[in-house]
């Protein structure tokens, strides 16, 4: 299995809502991500889980919260979003050990804010 | 920390032709460097990818090419068909970078039938 499995693939919110975006793999990897991708631009890195650790913090707003229940689930937690937060949210893992490896996406959360 | 520039950021041949995107890095200490293709409404996923310490890799029509010296690193797609049609992304990673990938600008590609 080398999939990433994001849910939900679609989700509009309200600007009061709060939510969750979830991400699963079962291929062992030790190092989970969430990037952000807005239209036409490259994927940027907000949160790195290294051992279910947060590891990396891209300087995201706390309307954004991560969450690594285990080794195989990432969650991005949602509340109080601009519309300027509008965007594909890509969850990726790879293995976490032994060097730069493969990072495998998810098919990406296509959130929009109303 | 590393900066990746990607160019050209759109380009557009003839089925059958070849194409070739080009990207530099800033980081001496970086020495993974993948590409990503990424269709339309769909994730971005690994057509190939080179280490440090080898100058150029095949799979089929695709090949990347690494020149350590200059810090540029490029992809060659050849044959291109229509289904080729997507966006590109180089990226660059080290230890010194906790392995954390830094995309280039991304290069759309359009292979005219």
């Amino acid at each position: 299995d080398t999939e990433v499995t994001q849910t939900p693939k679609h989700l509009v919110m309200g600007m009061t809502n709060k939510k969750s975006l979830k991400c699963e793999q079962h291929m062992g990897h030790r190092a989970m991500y969430w990037y952000k991708q807005k239209a036409k631009k490259p994927p940027e890195l907000m949160f790195v889980y290294s051992y279910e650790k947060l590891s990396i913090n891209e300087s995201v707003p706390s309307r954004f919260s991560p969450e690594c229940p285990n080794s195989s689930l990432l969650n991005l937690h949602l509340h109080a979003l601009q519309p300027e937060d509008s965007a594909l949210y890509l969850c990726a893992s790879s293995q976490g050990t032994g060097g730069p490896t493969e990072a495998f996406f998810g098919q990406g959360t296509r959130l929009t804010v109303v | 920390g590393e900066n990746v520039e990607q160019h050209p950021s759109t380009l557009s041949v003839q089925e059958g032709d070849s194409a070739v995107i080009k990207c530099t890095y800033s980081d001496s200490a970086s020495n993974y460097f993948p590409w990503y293709k990424q269709e339309l409404g769909k994730r971005p996923q690994l057509i190939i990818d080179i280490r440090s310490n080898v100058g150029e890799k095949k799979d089929q029509r695709i090949a990347v090419t690494l020149n350590k010296t200059a810090k540029h690193f490029s992809l060659h797609i050849t044959e291109t068909q229509p289904e080729d049609s997507a966006v590109y992304f180089c990226a660059a990673t080290g230890w010194n970078a906790g392995n954390m990938l830094t995309f280039g600008g991304g290069t759309r590609l359009m292979v005219k039938p």
